[in-house]
């Protein structure tokens, strides 16, 4: 049954600690991406990867960071530096990078900072 | 970034009703795709559109690519309560560019 897994779904962190997000697919992507949700905002990228070994800063990347070791999984840290971290944070992949490839969503993790 | 104007914001509809919403840009896109996103969850990839005037349909929705290639338009017919939920639109520029999304549309269908 393949798909985009993410967990956990929500997840609570104490001010001042990172706290790292899973993202895991067997779709055999190439691609995959991190958004955050908030309220009213629509989806921000955070970062994406194109292949293994290799990723980029979206329009929101400061205060998170990420690795692309394995092409099945894209882990999300969100750290300290992040001023407001409480958010609904989405995972994707597509096949690859090419014009036109669509993007599939995992379940998403709810972050709740305390 | 890029931006995509997503209209409108919120709608109310009685069951049964038809729907209609749309996203503009003063860009061009390559590609034009519809999600939706129930609460709580990932979004879901309705409608994909890759080239300008193409008009799909998936069931009860019916999305088309613009002309212009400056915007795009999706229709509900029929409207269910499972309707309910936020539809997303998405742009890609051109390749090897990152999905630009609009803000979303919260349809709630009253039985």
């Amino acid at each position: 049954d393949g798909g985009i897994t993410q967990s956990p779904k929500y997840l609570f962190r104490k001010e001042g600690q990172n706290v790292t997000l899973s993202c895991e697919q067997n779709l055999n992507h190439d691609a995959m991406y991190w958004y955050r949700q908030d309220p009213g905002q629509g989806l921000r990228l955070i970062y994406y990867s194109q292949i293994v070994n290799d990723f980029q800063k979206g329009d929101i990347a400061e205060g998170y960071s990420v690795s692309r070791e394995k092409k099945e999984s894209f882990p999300l840290t969100v750290t300290s530096a992040q001023k407001n971290p409480t958010a609904f944070y989405l995972c994707a992949s597509s096949i690859d990078w090419r014009d036109g490839e669509t993007q599939y969503f995992g379940p998403g993790t709810r972050l709740l900072v305390l | 970034g890029q931006q995509l104007n997503q209209s409108p914001q919120s709608m109310f509809i009685q069951e049964g009703e038809d729907v209609s919403m749309n996203c503009t840009s003063s860009s061009i896109f390559n590609t034009w795709l519809w999600y939706k996103q129930d609460p709580g969850e990932g979004p879901v990839l309705l409608i994909a559109l890759y080239k300008a005037g193409e008009l799909t349909s998936n069931g009860r929705l019916t999305a088309q690519f613009g002309i212009t290639r400056k915007d795009s338009f999706l229709n509900i017919s029929a409207s269910i309560p499972s309707d309910v939920g936020i539809y997303f639109c998405a742009g890609q520029l051109r390749g090897n560019t990152p999905l630009v999304f609009g803000k979303g549309t919260r349809l709630s269908v009253i039985a």
